[in-house]
């Protein structure tokens, strides 16, 4: 059984510019959710995705938005990039069977820098 | 709206000794209940979860924490540290009554064991 997978790994993006990050869920999950993690800080809740509708969003501005494509994979992109949005973007998928006790399953991340 | 108060972001035991990572919540009503670790470098991995079961949870690699809700608490719990257990440690809670199965997150406690 594949894990959650994320890509790059790495990006170092300069202020202003746009960033696409990307996520594979762990098979037979259709839910998704993004979560940013700043350094030194436990993750934020970006927003989540159910059968590729946004279901759900934390306190983020609309630069950051979302995709979820027919075979659950998911996009996360921020736009216009700010020096405060460099830290650990994870994403968690799980199958959704009992709703608020659902366990999330975490890739490994994508570690973005903007300077 | 919830929240979760980590206590200790650091805290330092010998290898065999107690480990206890302390976890308080606040909610209006009994939440579900996460602690996930953190090795470097790397994703979040669940160590265990309540969901309003068995009160004392046993997790993963000898874990196990307690739900008291006259005290708001689900400290985590080891009786014999090994150096393996070096990471840093997530509370969270989710919402029963919530639409989806967002987590939100303490500020972590960093483990040391020290030989």
């Amino acid at each position: 059984e594949t894990g959650v997978t994320q890509s790059p790994t790495h990006l170092i993006k300069t202020r202003g510019q746009q960033v696409t990050l990307r996520c594979s869920s762990q098979s037979g999950h259709n839910t998704v959710s993004w979560y940013q993690q700043a350094l030194g800080q436990g993750p934020q809740f970006i927003f989540q995705y159910y059968r590729e509708e946004e279901n759900g969003r934390g306190n983020f501005p609309p630069r950051f938005s979302g995709l979820q494509f027919p075979n659950y994979s998911s996009e996360l992109n921020v736009n216009a990039l700010e020096l405060d949005d460099s830290a650990l973007y994870l994403c968690a998928s799980s199958l959704p069977s009992g709703g608020a006790s659902d366990t999330q399953y975490f890739g490994p991340g994508t570690r973005l820098t903007v300077l | 709206a919830q929240s979760v108060t980590q206590l200790g972001s650091h805290v330092s035991v010998s290898e065999g000794a107690l480990v206890l990572l302390r976890c308080n919540y606040s909610s209006s009503v009994p939440p579900y209940l996460f602690w996930y670790v953190q090795y470097p470098n790397q994703g979040l991995q669940l160590l265990l979860k309540y969901t309003s079961a068995a009160t004392l949870v046993k997790g993963i690699n000898g874990f196990e924490a307690e739900f008291k809700k006259s005290e708001t608490s689900f400290h985590l719990t080891k009786p014999s540290a090994h150096m393996s257990d070096a990471a840093e440690y997530f509370c969270a809670v989710s919402d029963p009554g919530g639409a989806t199965n967002k987590l939100i997150f303490g500020t972590g406690t960093l483990l040391a064991v020290q030989p």
